[in-house]
Formats: structure tokens, C-alpha cells, sequence
């Protein structure tokens, strides 16, 4: 059970926008960054999103990250193939002291 | 540009002790704006955080609950390096294990991975 709670699939077709949800609690999202990770198959995960909304240098502006309140989100938008991929949600926990993250959501483009 | 690279053993019987060293290149150990993470991934317990040290005046650490009684990290300024030890393992510690930078306040660059199989 995981600290964060993401749905565990999304799809969408090339093209389309997608959002994928992370709740929390105010212990973590409620009062820290939200940061977004991507992870396609076999490969670690991959920082996309750091500080609710700011994207390291080559992430594509498809991608966009908000937080209100205890829960964020991420969107992409232009969807394509190559964003099939399991995305993660996390935060530092200030009760727990420790990094917490989402279950997971898998991505299909279909 | 900085590079975790990951060394241990894939396979770890019960009862014994993981052990996992991640080589650091391009940044330091040292470094008083960074921290060390061990992380493990598994489809049970998913991305699950599992300590860091980090040099600030002095040297520190932090464990997670789950692991606190079975867990060192240790850094080895030597080498530039650091290490995770998980004692008394069991089948559940089974997972892919990742050593992580946290810098700037966030976790931003991940090791490739070592998948350690906890079996006799």
C-alpha cells in the first residue's frame, strides 16, 4: 500500500491530453514539492517533473505538473507512442521522514 | 556528468546480509549539498525509500521504519562511494535495488539497478 495513491492505468490515443492524479496528505504533498518520475521497461526511473511544475532540461513542454491542496498532477499533452511508460508521483514525508511515492500509473498509448 | 554505478551480488540466501556499493563520478560523497539514497522496486511494495546518508558538518543518516533495525548505509570518502547493508534478509527483500543522488532537495538521478534475489 503505498503512500501516495495514483490510478494504476491511463490511456489515450497520439494526440490526445492525458492526466494522471496523486493524493496525499498534508504531511507530504500538502506541504513539500511534488516531483514526477518516468520509468519505461527495463530501465530506471527518470526524473520528469521536480518542484510541482519545473521540467529538467529535456523534458519536452508536452509534459506539465500541478498541486493543489494535497494532490497533484501530471499532464501530457500531443501524446505520443513513445510516452508508453509507468509514471510515479512523490514527495518528502514529514511525519514518516522519508521520501513516499505513488503506486504507480502504466500509460497506453493505444 | 555524474554517474552512479552499481556493484553486489544478484543472489543473497536468507537469514544473510545484501550488500550493495554504488561508485560515484563527476560529484562527491562529501558534497554539502547532496545526499545518498538506497531505493528498491518491487511489484509487491512498489518504489519503496530505504535511507540516505549525506555530509553536512558531520556525517548523518536516515532510515525508514520498515528497515531501521536491519539497515546501514555508510559512505567511504576513499573511494567515493557508499553502501548498503540490509541484515537477516528474507524472500520479501527480493527487489531491484537503486542508489539515488538527492540534490537541490530532490531525488534526481537514479543508478542503472541490481536485482537481488533473496532465495537458498
Amino acid at each position: 500500500q503505498s503512500v501516495l495513491t495514483q490510478p494504476p492505468s491511463a490511456s489515450g490515443t497520439p494526440g490526445q491530453r492525458v492526466t494522471i492524479s496523486c493524493s496525499g496528505s498534508s504531511s507530504n504533498i500538502g506541504n513539500n514539492y511534488v516531483y514526477w518520475y518516468q520509468q519505461l521497461p527495463g530501465t530506471a526511473p527518470k526524473l520528469l517533473i521536480y518542484k510541482n511544475n519545473q521540467r529538467p532540461s529535456g523534458v519536452p513542454d508536452r509534459f506539465s505538473g500541478s498541486k493543489s491542496g494535497t494532490s497533484a498532477s501530471l499532464a501530457i499533452s500531443g501524446l505520443r507512442s513513445e510516452d508508453e511508460a509507468d509514471y510515479y508521483c512523490s514527495a518528502w514525508d514529514d511525519s514518516l521522514i522519508a521520501w513516499v511515492f505513488g503506486g504507480g500509473t502504466e500509460l497506453t498509448v493505444l | 556528468q555524474v554517474q552512479l554505478q552499481q556493484s553486489g551480488p544478484g543472489l543473497v540466501k536468507p537469514s544473510q546480509t545484501l550488500s550493495l556499493t554504488c561508485a560515484i563520478s563527476g560529484d562527491s560523497v562529501s558534497s554539502k549539498s547532496a545526499a545518498w539514497n538506497w531505493i528498491r522496486q518491487s511489484p509487491s511494495r512498489g518504489l519503496e525509500w530505504l535511507g540516505r546518508t549525506y555530509y553536512r558538518s558531520k556525517w548523518s543518516n536516515d532510515y525508514a521504519v520498515s528497515v531501521k533495525s536491519r539497515i546501514t548505509i555508510n559512505p567511504d570518502t576513499s573511494k567515493n562511494q557508499f553502501s548498503l547493508q540490509l541484515k537477516s534478509v528474507i524472500p520479501e527483500d527480493t527487489a531491484v535495488y537503486y542508489c539515488v543522488r538527492q540534490d537541490g532537495g530532490f531525488l534526481d538521478l537514479w543508478g542503472r539497478g541490481t536485482l537481488v534475489t533473496v532465495s537458498s
